[in-house]
């Protein structure tokens, strides 16, 4: 079993839709990272938090510590959100090595 | 600030062949991770440093690899022999100390290795 879990592992919407994806792991961590990959193939940082939530534009994700989960949610979604977008977290404090969930793919269509 | 760099951006090479992979961090990052990313595998953590010393390396696939940082503005990773399983697409990513907090990584565009 796989430390971190996404879902779901695909996922298609129609423009404006609001999207969840959902990243659950099962032991302790100090931070959760949310990362998307382009269909070109680069990784941006899109958030780390260790607890609560963060916002930034028409991306928001929040953590629950005790239940072992985040979200990551997209609000008016548009075309240019299509892609892969990756959950990563820090397995032990002081850690700085990160495990990563396998990914969920965001198609948008106009 | 340019980002980190990695060269070249796709290497294409028969078995056998030594490979090396190079990396650029961000000035002032104190952390340099590489990663493997395949379809069957997904992102793999090989190895990371800290202030140019190796911290982790327990990801790196078996003796074939090796990476080293000489100094703080530059990393190389060295497969010598390569072969066909590879092949995939490696990322190299800095960040600050944290100072006991994580902080975010920042990738570089990676590098697209084909071993044939």
């Amino acid at each position: 079993k796989n430390e971190v879990e996404q879902s779901p592992q695909n996922l298609t919407a129609q423009e404006g839709e609001f999207i969840t994806i959902n990243c659950s792991y099962s032991v302790g961590i100090s931070a959760l990272h949310w990362l998307q990959q382009h269909p070109g193939g680069g990784i941006v940082s899109l958030f780390m938090l260790s607890s609560g939530k963060k916002k930034h534009g028409r991306l928001i994700a929040t953590i629950n510590i005790q239940e072992k989960h985040s979200s990551l949610h997209i609000t008016a979604s548009h075309p240019r959100d299509s892609a892969v977008y990756i959950c990563a977290v820090h397995l032990n404090f002081g850690n700085e090595k990160l495990t990563f969930g396998t990914g969920t793919r965001l198609t948008i269509i106009p | 600030d340019a980002g980190v760099i990695q060269s070249p951006r796709h290497e294409v090479t028969e078995m056998g062949q030594e490979v090396t992979l190079r990396c650029k961090p961000i000035s002032g990052h104190d952390y340099l991770f590489w990663y493997r990313q395949t379809m069957m595998r997904g992102l793999e953590l090989l190895i990371y440093f800290n202030n140019n010393v190796p911290i982790d390396d327990s990801g790196m696939p078996e003796d074939r690899f090796s990476a080293k940082m000489p100094n703080a503005s530059f990393s190389t990773l060295k497969i010598q022999p390569s072969e066909p399983r590879d092949s995939a697409v490696y990322f190299c990513a800095s960040s600050l100390d944290p100072g006991g907090n994580s902080y975010e990584q920042y990738f570089g565009p990676g590098t697209r290795l084909t071993v044939t």
